[in-house]
């Protein structure tokens, strides 16, 4: 079975531009959450999706969005970029309700300039 | 506010040795305790903890949880250079249906020959 996917691996932005990130969960899980990562704050949970709905959101300003489809790709959107931004970021997908173990993807490592 | 608190932050020891990884949590509504294993990019699932005092072990890995003092410890024995990543520690919590995972700031283990 495949695991999760993240697309791209690598981007570099400048300040001000967006970006948009991309997940595919592993096949069958409906839930798929984000994570920052950062040396100094750590891994950081930024939101969950699960059928297409967000069902917790954790503390980033309104330029982190995300959305989820119908086949529960998921992709996450942030707006106006700024140094400060520049982390891996991580996707994981889990089956359904908590209690069922995550499973990580490679990660995308965006760098602001 | 959620925390979850790892130590140390840093280990250098020596191949052979064995090492003690501390993990203490203040999560409400906690549902279960994760350690991760990060090499790379995704962090790997070591371990899921959820009753207190039952020792998991796979391998020369071993961990166990204090739901009374809220802490988890994570043993490693006869360490070997492929021990060498960083350990993350992760509270789960259940909210309104929805999982979340809350991140310790991670230790990073370096095994040197």
């Amino acid at each position: 079975k495949a695991g999760v996917t993240q697309t791209p691996r690598y981007l570099i932005k400048t300040r001000g531009q967006q970006v948009t990130l991309s997940c595919s969960p592993i096949s069958g899980h409906r839930s798929v959450s984000w994570y920052q990562q950062t040396p100094g704050q750590g891994l950081q949970f930024l939101f969950e999706y699960f059928s297409e709905t967000q069902r917790n959101k954790g503390n980033f300003p309104g330029r982190f969005s995300g959305r989820q489809f119908s086949n529960s790709r998921s992709e996450m959107n942030v707006s106006t970029l700024e140094l400060g931004d520049s982390a891996l970021y991580l996707c994981a997908s889990s089956f359904q309700e908590p209690g069922f173990l995550q499973y990580f993807g490679p990660g995308t490592r965006l760098t602001v300039t | 506010e959620d925390k979850v608190v790892q130590s140390p932050l840093s280990l250098v020891v020596h191949e052979g040795d064995t090492v003690t990884l501390n993990c203490s949590y203040e999560v409400t509504n906690f549902r279960s305790l994760l350690w991760y294993k990060q090499e790379k990019k995704a962090p790997t699932f070591l371990f899921m903890l959820t009753s207190s005092g039952i020792e998991k072990k796979s391998g020369r890995l071993s961990s166990i949880l204090d739901k009374k003092e809220l802490f988890s410890i994570l043993n490693i024995t006869a360490t070997q250079t492929g021990d060498s990543a960083i350990y993350l520690c992760a509270v789960e919590k259940s909210i309104q249906g929805a999982q979340k995972l809350v991140f310790g700031q991670g230790t990073r283990l370096t095994i040197n020959p």
